[in-house]
This record gives structure tokens, C-alpha cells and sequence, in this order.
């Protein structure tokens, strides 16, 4: 599997933008690139995918850069509800991955009041 | 909206005792895929299913097996339990195995092993 590397840890202020960044140099042609995260003692929930194109949706947004070896996770505005623990995993659309997530070490983000 | 339902939500063992995860999938996903949790770790990829066969197989000791039935739910059983198998389980559901669409977790079991 295709490995990602994050920072260990962020901190943010609320009602500020995070932008917290993802590394993925060995990125196959099709690999989608997947951002989970996990609240205490929850269930990890989908935050945002895509491809090739920047994608946003009402929770965030990504950026991918042009060679799709980085993206970025964009928060526009964090809240205390956003502190949690994000992961970038990459899950293929051919092999034999079968859509199986992959979770590596995440970012803690850490939201101030 | 309808989400992933895991029962029991916490379930207590003592050693070499069984015990049985359920899952049970959102609405016509016909795919499930299972994950454990150990305290202060990241989620790791146990086994998944697509139309009721095992699609993918990761980490899961001998001692686990699980099924998908016809109504698409799913039980992780696990036998012969050890201390080690402490952790919360978690299971993901999804239409199609094909890595592009979102993966709905449920809220998982917490597993106690004494």
C-alpha cells in the first residue's frame, strides 16, 4: 500500500483556518486520496476525497498538488467540534486493495478555545 | 439517514471465552469491512466482505473468522480470547469494494478482555 506521511500533531484557534498537510510521494495513477477523522472514542468519519481536482464540500476542503504527491486538508473555519484525529489514507480504484482503509499515524489537531 | 449499527456496544470476557460482533450495514451496501482499535492506536484492517464472500484479508488472527450473511449483515467471531484482543471494533459499510467511495463507520464495540 501506498504510504502517507502527516505531522504528528497541530494546533489551531477557533474560528480560524487549519490547513493540515498530507505527503504521498509514492501515489499510484489510481489512488484516490481520502481524508478520515476520529473524535474520542467514535468511529472514524469521512471528511473529504478526490483524485486529481481540488474538492470541497460543506465540512472542508482539499487541495492536491499538481504531481498528486501532497494534498492539503483545509478546515475554513475550525471549531472546538473539529478536534480530533485526522487521517490521509490512500485507497485504490484498481489492485487488490478492495477498498480497504489503510490507517497510518494521523494528525492530532488540537482546537483552542 | 440510516447508519452502521454494531451490537453489543460493550461487551465483557474473561480469558479464552468467545464472543460475537454483529454489524449490520446501511441499506443496500452490500460491502463490510472490519477494524480494531487497541488503546492508543490507530484502526487496523481485519477482514471484508462483498456480496457475502470475503474480498480482502488483513491482520486477523487464526483464532478470528467472521461471515457476511444474506441480509448483508455481518458477525466477527472470536475464539479462545486473550488479554492482547482487548480493543474496539469496528465495522465500515459501503456499496461496491472498489476504494473510491466513502466508508460509513458504525460506532463500534468496545471489546474487554479479563
Amino acid at each position: 500500500d501506498a504510504k502517507t506521511t502527516q505531522p504528528n500533531s497541530m494546533e489551531s484557534n477557533e474560528e480560524e483556518p487549519v490547513h493540515l498537510p498530507c505527503n504521498h510521494s509514492t501515489i499510484s495513477g489510481t489512488d484516490y486520496i481520502h481524508w478520515y477523522r476520529q473524535l474520542p472514542s467514535q468511529g472514524p468519519e469521512y471528511v473529504i476525497h478526490g483524485l486529481t481536482s481540488n474538492v470541497n464540500n460543506r465540512m472542508a476542503s482539499l487541495a492536491i498538488a499538481e504531481d498528486r504527491k501532497s494534498s492539503t486538508l483545509i478546515l475554513h473555519r475550525a471549531t472546538l467540534r473539529d478536534a480530533a484525529v485526522y487521517y490521509c489514507i490512500l485507497s485504490g480504484a484498481g489492485g487488490t486493495s478492495y477498498g480497504k482503509l489503510t490507517f497510518g499515524q494521523g494528525t492530532i489537531l488540537t482546537v483552542h478555545p | 439517514a440510516a447508519g452502521v449499527i454494531q451490537s453489543p456496544r460493550h461487551l465483557i470476557k474473561e480469558k479464552r471465552e468467545t464472543a460475537t460482533l454483529k454489524c449490520y450495514p446501511i441499506p443496500r451496501h452490500d460491502t463490510v469491512y472490519w477494524y480494531q482499535q487497541g488503546p492508543g492506536q490507530d484502526p487496523q484492517f481485519l477482514i471484508s466482505f462483498y456480496e457475502k464472500m470475503q474480498s480482502d484479508k488483513g491482520s486477523i488472527p487464526d483464532r478470528f473468522s467472521a461471515q457476511q450473511f444474506s441480509d448483508y449483515h455481518s458477525e466477527l467471531n472470536m475464539s479462545s480470547l486473550e488479554l492482547g484482543d482487548s480493543a474496539l471494533y469496528f465495522c465500515a459499510s459501503t456499496l461496491g469494494p472498489t476504494g473510491t467511495d466513502t466508508q460509513y463507520f458504525g460506532p463500534g464495540t468496545r471489546l474487554t478482555v479479563l
